[in-house]
């Protein structure tokens, strides 16, 4: 069974403090994704990396950095918590290559800032 | 900037009936038109999905129809079932998985 693991299911943070959002995948994927869920807008994607210590910006990266020093682990960090971040954060990987392939999300790390 | 629009936010069905949830993108780059289907306290699982070379994808109860020159694109559950209620997210790629979202519509099938 694949299985993409986020650290924690639920968090509250203070404002102003550095956070660390943890995901692991056992699929051996290249790709791997950070979006945020927020009720009316979706998921927008935060930062993407297509292989180990490469990152891409997407489409809502301020206030966000993200490392990937191992290929299954990909982690999302908020410099300096605002209460603006507080949201539901979705993990995703997916397999390398030219296709488009399926995504496989983890089950949400859901943060509220305080 | 919002490129794939999705409608309705909400919508209620009877079951047995038919559920249409509608898409419309703007980039005619996409490639790959997937259907996420997320129960509450669960990240969003592959429902069904389709390439622009087809009209039309029918798995079980679930289709989506594509309809290019418009650059639309729906799916529809037939006969709907308390238990597809759920949240769907249509969505858009043009490389490498990733995926441009739309909105969300939440789904209520009632008995």
């Amino acid at each position: 069974d694949v299985k993409v693991t986020q650290s924690s299911r639920y968090l509250v943070k203070r404002t102003g403090e550095k956070v660390f959002l943890e995901c692991v995948q056992d699929m051996d994927h290249e790709n791997m994704f950070w979006y945020r869920q927020d009720p009316g807008l979706g998921l927008r994607l935060i930062y993407f990396s297509y292989d180990v210590k490469m990152k891409e910006k997407g489409d809502i990266p301020e206030g966000y950095s993200v490392s990937r020093e191992k290929k299954e682990r990909f982690s999302l960090i908020l410099e300096s918590a605002s209460t603006n971040q507080t949201s539901m954060y979705l993990c995703a990987s997916t397999a390398g290559g030219r296709l488009n392939t399926e995504a496989f999300f983890g089950q949400g790390t859901r943060l509220t800032v305080v | 900037q919002q490129q794939v629009k999705q409608s309705p936010q909400s919508l209620i069905v009877q079951k047995g009936g038919i559920s249409i949830i509608n898409c419309a993108y703007e980039n005619t780059a996409f490639d790959y038109f997937p259907w996420y289907q997320q129960f509450p306290g669960k990240g969003p699982a592959l429902l069904i999905a389709i390439r622009p070379d087809v009209s039309e994808k029918k798995e079980g109860r679930f289709t989506i129809s594509f309809n290019k020159s418009a650059k639309q694109f729906s799916l529809h559950i037939m006969d709907s079932q308390p238990g597809d209620s759920a949240t769907y997210f249509c969505a858009a790629s043009i490389r490498r998985g990733k995926l441009i979202f739309g909105q969300g519509t939440e789904l209520s099938v009632k008995p």
